[in-house]
């Protein structure tokens, strides 16, 4: 078991409505990653933040927006939910020193 | 930007058979990591390759490095029905982060 946890699990919203997960890095890290996962997919790079601060972005609208705390725990908040938007979101915590990542269970958000 | 394919998407094997799954970039790779991530579960690290012609061993598990580090593969010798799921290559970029491949599920036939 990694040392990265993800809330809530699970989440049911409908389309426009605002939505928050949170993420606790591993003790160590300096980095985290957001990943979205439709089934059957592979993980989609959202963004990163590194010492809180926005580390690269992937093809995501600025719907999608996050922050990092200085206990390197991190938010990720997607406003005006659409269906598309329901996936798997995974955190992922690593460091400069080699990069690996350590992820998360996940929040498996539905959009209805 | 920087790609990485990944075939198979799919790969039946019987049990005790091999399994391998193949990763391409057009660009020269720094480095790349290879995950596995189980049925509902989330991306698990294997091991990471930095050096041009590497070869590591985990067990039944051996990962290369291409020569000319665009090409990487991971080869599991007589399948187990614990190595079922789905296995991604992650290309490194020079921002700390990875370009993921889509994945080879591996599914035991019964």
């Amino acid at each position: 078991e990694t040392g990265v946890t993800q809330s809530p699990t699970h989440l049911i919203k409908t389309r426009g409505q605002q939505v928050t997960l949170r993420c606790s890095s591993q003790s160590g890290h300096n980095t985290v990653s957001w990943y979205q996962q439709a089934l059957g997919q592979g993980p989609q790079f959202i963004f990163q933040y590194y010492r809180e601060e926005e580390n690269g972005r992937g093809n995501f609208p600025p719907r999608f927006s996050g922050l990092q705390f200085p206990n390197y725990s991190s938010e990720l908040n997607v406003n005006a939910l659409e269906l598309d938007d329901s996936a798997l979101y995974l955190c992922a915590s690593s460091s400069r020193r080699d990069n690996e990542q350590f992820f998360g269970p996940g929040t498996r958000l539905t959009v209805l | 930007g920087q790609q990485v394919m990944q075939i198979p998407q799919y790969q039946h094997v019987q049990e005790g058979e091999d399994f391998t799954t193949y990763c391409n970039s057009s660009t020269t790779l720094s480095n790349i990591q290879w995950y596995k991530q189980r049925p509902g579960g989330h991306p698990v690290f294997l091991i990471q390759l930095v050096k041009s012609g590497e070869v590591k061993k985990q067990k039944r598990l051996t990962f290369q490095f291409g020569e000319a580090k665009k090409n990487s593969s991971l080869h599991i010798t007589a399948t187990q029905t614990t190595d079922v799921g789905t296995y991604f290559c992650a290309a490194g970029d020079s921002n700390y982060q990875l370009i993921w491949g889509a994945g080879t599920k591996l599914i035991i036939k019964p």
